[in-house]
């Protein structure tokens, strides 16, 4: 059973243009949202994370929505880059212990 | 290096071995999990180690799959008998006991191909 869904697999978008990736969760206990970033080869690195008390954190151009009431949050990538192109995974876990990914999304960037 | 360390970088076994792979955590990081990676899926909970708490071994997929952890250091991951459907990327990562961020800090994975 997947306890975390994400969409979509993959997505193209344009250089500057607005990058959106969507997950949504059952379990009501998860209280951390990461999001992590990984590069061919490479292990996921974490980008962005919010927990349930707020509804927005944003870093730079890496946004996170949450909606707490309907169970799923977003990334939003602004002014999306050619270097941004990776896969996504987001995240939920309680109490920092068990984490559970999504499928991940594969992020390409045209120039 | 500071990271989580992982060897092999990449293992071709054939059908029916057994192999080890082995993961160096962070220094001082109690928590340590290993997911699996397949081609175009996500990453799949195998096992975590917390601590000197007993390990939730509920995603192991078979008992051909077994991971020990030496006090809070070193991680074998075993798998006896292995098939093809075995053949994945296998990422180790690990994380500080009562860190606020719960950040997973992940090595760069070991490649197992099961000819």
């Amino acid at each position: 059973q997947q306890q975390v869904k994400q969409s979509p697999q993959s997505l193209i978008v344009q250089k500057g243009g607005i990058s959106i990736i969507n997950c949504a969760y059952e379990n009501t206990a998860f209280d951390y949202f990461p999001w992590y970033q990984q590069f061919p080869g490479k292990g996921p690195a974490l980008l962005i994370a919010i927990r349930p008390d707020v509804s927005e954190k944003k870093e730079g151009r890496f946004t996170i929505s949450f909606n707490k009431s309907a169970k799923q949050f977003s990334l939003h990538i602004m002014d999306s880059q050619p270097g941004d192109s990776a896969t996504y995974f987001c995240a939920a876990s309680t109490a920092g212990n068990q984490f559970y990914f999504g499928t991940g999304t594969s992020l390409t960037v045209i120039p | 290096g500071a990271g989580v360390s992982q060897s092999p970088s990449n293992k071709v076994t054939e059908k029916g071995k057994d192999v080890e792979l082995r993961c160096d955590p962070i220094s001082g990081h109690t928590a340590l999990y290993w997911y699996r990676q397949s081609l175009g899926q996500g990453l799949e909970f195998l096992i975590y180690f917390q601590g000197n708490s007993a390990p939730d071994k509920s995603g192991l997929p078979s008992d051909r799959f077994s991971a020990e952890r030496t006090g809070e250091s070193v991680s074998t991951l075993t798998i006896q008998r292995t098939q093809q459907e075995d053949s994945a990327v296998y990422l180790c990562a690990s994380s500080p006991l009562g860190s606020n961020t719960g950040e997973l800090f992940f090595g760069e994975g070991s490649r197992l191909t099961v000819l």
